[in-house]
């Protein structure tokens, strides 16, 4: 059964950093795409970014909104994918979901149940 | 950016009945779309991918279709549990990007 639980959301300042991970199981990280979506509160559903799978060498792509703030990394000995967020804004106050594709295609499959990051002073 | 429109952004349906959202997206993005149901609290569910695959699991009653720019998801006969927000989805090329959802309502 695959698996996703994100962790590392809290509290952070404006202009902080947190990291968020999440613990993959139940399938091969390395086979597949890797994305991060966000729900700010009473929101829809903003798409982050994304790791490809190691047949295409792990490379990532980025919504202009956190594209050289975010950096999505992945570590598949430890099956772990990582959301890196810097210069944080009270506007990227949001659940961020870990997804997986789906598997025939690349959009999000597997969602894991969220993690609440809050930006404010 | 692609962008994708919804409509309706809501809508109060009755048990029984059948529903139709669309998406369109402002330019062509082959058959590179899906469809997510989403309950309060709760992560998105993937029901339609390849905007007419089935996902595993998901009921029958659900079904998309469309290429191009337009898509339609279709809910033939609702359940009491169908009653959520829904999203399309492009992938075609990136960003990705998501319509703003469509709340269906009792």
């Amino acid at each position: 059964e695959v698996q996703l639980v994100e962790s590392g959301g809290g509290l952070v300042q404006p202009g902080g950093s947190l990291r968020l991970s999440c613990a993959a199981s139940g399938f091969t990280l390395s086979d597949h795409y890797m994305h991060w979506v966000r729900q700010a509160p009473g929101k829809g559903l903003e798409w982050v970014g994304l790791t490809r799978n190691k047949a295409y060498s792990y490379t990532t792509e980025y919504a202009a909104s956190v594209k050289g703030r975010f950096t999505i990394s992945r570590d598949d000995v430890k099956n772990s994918l990582f959301l890196q967020m810097s210069s944080l804004k009270i506007e990227d106050t949001a659940v961020y979901y870990c997804t997986r594709d789906q598997g025939v295609v690349g959009v999000p499959g597997a969602w894991g149940q969220g993690t609440l990051v809050t930006v404010s002073s | 950016a692609i962008q994708m429109t919804q409509s309706p952004s809501s809508l109060s349906a009755s048990v029984g009945d059948r529903v139709t959202i669309t998406c369109r997206a402002s330019q062509g993005v082959r058959n590179d779309l899906g469809w997510y149901q989403q309950k309060p609290g709760k992560a998105p569910k993937l029901l339609i991918y390849a905007a007419s695959s089935l996902q595993s699991g998901v009921p029958l009653r659900f079904s998309g279709s469309g290429s191009g720019t337009d898509f339609t998801l279709t809910i033939s006969s609702l359940q009491p549990e169908d009653f959520a927000t829904y999203y399309c989805l492009q992938d075609y090329n990136y960003p990705v990007t998501f319509g703003q959802g469509t709340k269906l309502e009792i």
